[in-house]
């Protein structure tokens, strides 16, 4: 089975500080993706990456950046935390090829005090 | 702009009802639709990915159809069980196989004993 971690599954930090939100996966998946879910508005991409290196924006990348040194590992930066950045995030991955259903971790929910 | 609408946004019902979900798509031509279940605090489970070629997909006692012109999808649950008790979400893939996922707000589905 497929298995997506994220290293965290609560999380509470300051405005102004760098978050650093990591996933990891174990079926070398190409295909890497960031979400935020909140009620209301559902999951919004914030980030993908289609390879080790690569990154593509989302929908609302903005206050995020992403990184990916190694194929497994995707990361997810909040250059300087918000209060409206508090949120739900989710990472999920995919393999390469068509028609392939993504796989999401448990999400890591944080709190920007 | 495609949009993703779930009708109803909660829903419940008593054990062994059979219950049809129904998500609808405003732009016709996608390349996919997915079906996933998220329990509580939990990240999201893939359960059915219907082609656009396809009219539906079954797993076990779920059965997923796809009707692109009318911008329509419902996912049929035959006898419901406690255990369904969960968020739906369906998500479509836009255009040829560009991996981003577009998805509606849910349906909360809550089965009584």
């Amino acid at each position: 089975d497929v298995k997506v971690t994220q290293s965290s599954r609560y999380l509470v930090k300051r405005t102004g500080e760098k978050v650093f939100l990591e996933c990891v996966q174990d079926m070398d998946h190409e295909n890497m993706f960031w979400y935020r879910q909140d009620p209301g508005l559902g999951l919004r991409l914030i980030y993908f990456s289609y390879d080790v290196k690569m990154k593509e924006k989302g929908d609302i990348p903005e206050g995020y950046s992403v990184s990916r040194e190694k194929k497994e590992r995707f990361s997810l930066i909040l250059e300087s935390a918000s209060t409206n950045q508090t949120s739900m995030y989710l990472c999920a991955s995919n393999g390469g090829g068509s028609n392939q259903p993504q796989h999401f971790g448990d999400g890591t929910r944080l709190s920007i005090l | 702009k495609q949009e993703v609408t779930q009708i109803p946004a909660a829903l419940s019902v008593p054990e062994g009802e059979n219950l049809v979900l129904n998500c609808s798509f405003t732009d016709s031509a996608i390349y996919n639709l997915q079906w996933f279940r998220q329990d509580p605090g939990k990240g999201l489970t893939s359960l059915l990915l219907i082609q656009s070629s396809q009219r539906e997909q079954t797993s076990g006692r779920l059965n997923a159809s796809l009707d692109k012109s009318s911008g329509r999808s419902t996912l049929y649950i035959a006898a419901s069980q406690p255990g369904d008790s969960a968020t739906y979400l369906c998500a479509v893939e836009e255009r040829v196989n560009t991996d981003k996922l577009i998805f509606g707000t849910g349906t909360r589905l809550q089965v009584f004993p």
